[in-house]
């Protein structure tokens, strides 16, 4: 019964292809977000979405793009992938008025070649 | 530009004993602090929190200080046990940020039996 789940856990692709992760959470939140942990450890935002609606979109290429079909899911599309891509990426969801504690999976590591 | 600074990177203790890791920040504007515990393979979870009009939360063995004057926040864990062995992230919300969550660069935990 994972609470936040996203697909693939590994993904190995090549510099310039498409590729998307699938999140969806069974908590019944409100708000889902796209985390990045960086070769340097950092998290950073990259996205949030309440209820469907984009409400944080941080400084990320145009080449990310969120999709949120409905409030269960929030899916992350990167077009041309490139090298520096490579990273770990989390989902996360909460729950409205405890927007900090949030709940992650357990993250999709993207190799780039 | 680090606004959450976790210096450092790893930190051996023995079982029973105190754990203390450390956490600075320099945005005097955060009002909500968390920790964050990560295993291998998995996401984040959330462990203890504190508001900034606070300077200390407790749950059972895990304990955060805040000290505000200093811009400086401590989580003990005591008494440490092998099964607290981790990386903790420190993290940081500014006012409103729904969501958006400053996280320092993690300290790894390792508790010897």
């Amino acid at each position: 019964d994972t609470a936040v789940s996203q697909t693939p856990k590994y993904l190995v692709t090549q510099m310039g292809n498409d590729k998307s992760i699938k999140c969806e959470q069974n908590l019944g939140h409100d708000t889902m977000y796209w985390y990045k942990q960086d070769s340097k450890k950092f998290l950073k935002i990259m996205f949030s979405y309440n209820n469907k609606e984009l409400i944080i979109n941080e400084t990320v290429p145009n080449r990310f793009s969120p999709k949120s079909p409905d409030k269960a899911h929030l899916n992350l599309h990167i077009n041309s992938l490139e090298l520096g891509d490579s990273a770990v990426y989390f989902c996360a969801s909460s729950r409205r008025g405890f927007a900090e504690k949030l709940f992650f999976g357990s993250g999709t590591q993207l190799s780039v070649l | 530009d680090q606004q959450v600074k976790q210096n450092s990177p790893s930190l051996s203790v023995q079982e029973g004993r105190i754990s203390i890791l450390n956490c600075d920040y320099t945005n005097s504007m955060f009002d909500y602090f968390l920790w964050y515990k990560k295993y291998p393979a998995e996401g984040p979870t959330f462990l203890i929190s504190i508001s900034s009009i606070k300077d200390k939360n407790e749950d059972g063995r895990f304990t955060v200080f805040l000290n505000k004057s200093a811009k400086h926040l401590s989580l003990h864990i005591v008494p440490s046990q092998p099964g607290d062995s981790a990386v903790y992230f420190c993290a940081a919300s500014p006012a409103g940020s729904q969501g958006n969550l400053i996280f320092g660069k993690g300290t790894k935990l390792s508790v010897k039996p």
